[in-house]
């Protein structure tokens, strides 16, 4: 079985700084992967980046990076230079077993980030 | 990124009546979709995976026989809630899983309100 724990209920950050929003998870898998969603006060869910375990080097897309340290089970979502847009619910998620759990994600509880001007 | 719709976005019904909800994957085919219910202010709970051409897979709790899942082709999925009660009152999202990156994306999410 896979858990996901995000240990931050609520982070606040100043407009053009950087965030770092912790992700932990705990697998027996040895192959899995690693998601991070952002979800606006509108509901939808927005694919943010994916770190798959046998990555060596850290995912990056755009103002988002995934520090990933593998040996302390853990998968951090780094925002560099906050927008105001960037208020919202971060979900970070497993995928175990890569496809042998029939894909299921297993989600954290969500960190809720707001962005102050 | 790859788009998935759903529809409708919110819908208010009585008490006993059936709520379809449809989740469309728009420029990709998805054999595997599935659907999560959210509660306010809380994280995503996987309801059912449904496969294309196959019977959908519930988890544990989930009433099948209530929400009724149809995933006739590989674009499109369905949610029907069956004799819906106040309880059933939830936001309700799908997800459609692109095979080449094994990436789930979400749709918009449909707002069920039983009166």
């Amino acid at each position: 079985a896979q858990k996901i724990t995000q240990t931050q209920p609520g982070m606040f950050v100043q407009e053009k700084e950087a965030v770092t929003l912790d992700c932990t998870y705990d697998t027996s898998d040895q192959s899995y992967g690693l998601f991070w969603y952002k979800q606006p006060s509108s509901g939808e869910m927005i694919f943010l980046i994916y770190q798959g375990s046998y990555d060596e080097q850290n995912a990056t897309e755009g103002r988002y990076s995934l520090n990933f340290q593998k040996a302390r089970k853990s998968a951090n979502l780094v925002i560099s230079a906050s927008q105001l847009g960037d208020s919202a619910m971060y979900f970070c998620a497993m995928m175990g077993a890569w496809g042998g759990s029939n894909y299921k994600l297993t989600f954290g509880k969500g960190t809720l980030l707001t962005v102050n001007p | 990124g790859a788009v998935v719709s759903q529809h409708p976005s919110r819908v208010i019904c009585k008490s006993g009546t059936s709520v379809k909800i449809e989740c469309r994957s728009l420029d990709f085919q998805a054999t595997t979709m599935f659907w999560y219910r959210q509660f306010p202010k809380q994280s995503l709970m996987l309801m059912a995976t449904s496969n294309e051409g196959s019977k959908a897979t519930y988890e544990q709790g989930v009433e099948k026989d209530k929400f009724l899942i149809n995933h006739a082709s590989l674009t499109l999925s369905t949610l029907t809630v069956t004799s819906a009660h106040p309880e059933d009152s939830s936001f309700y999202i799908c997800s459609a899983r692109d095979q080449g990156t094994d990436t789930q994306y979400f749709g918009p999410g449909t707002r069920l309100t039983v009166l």
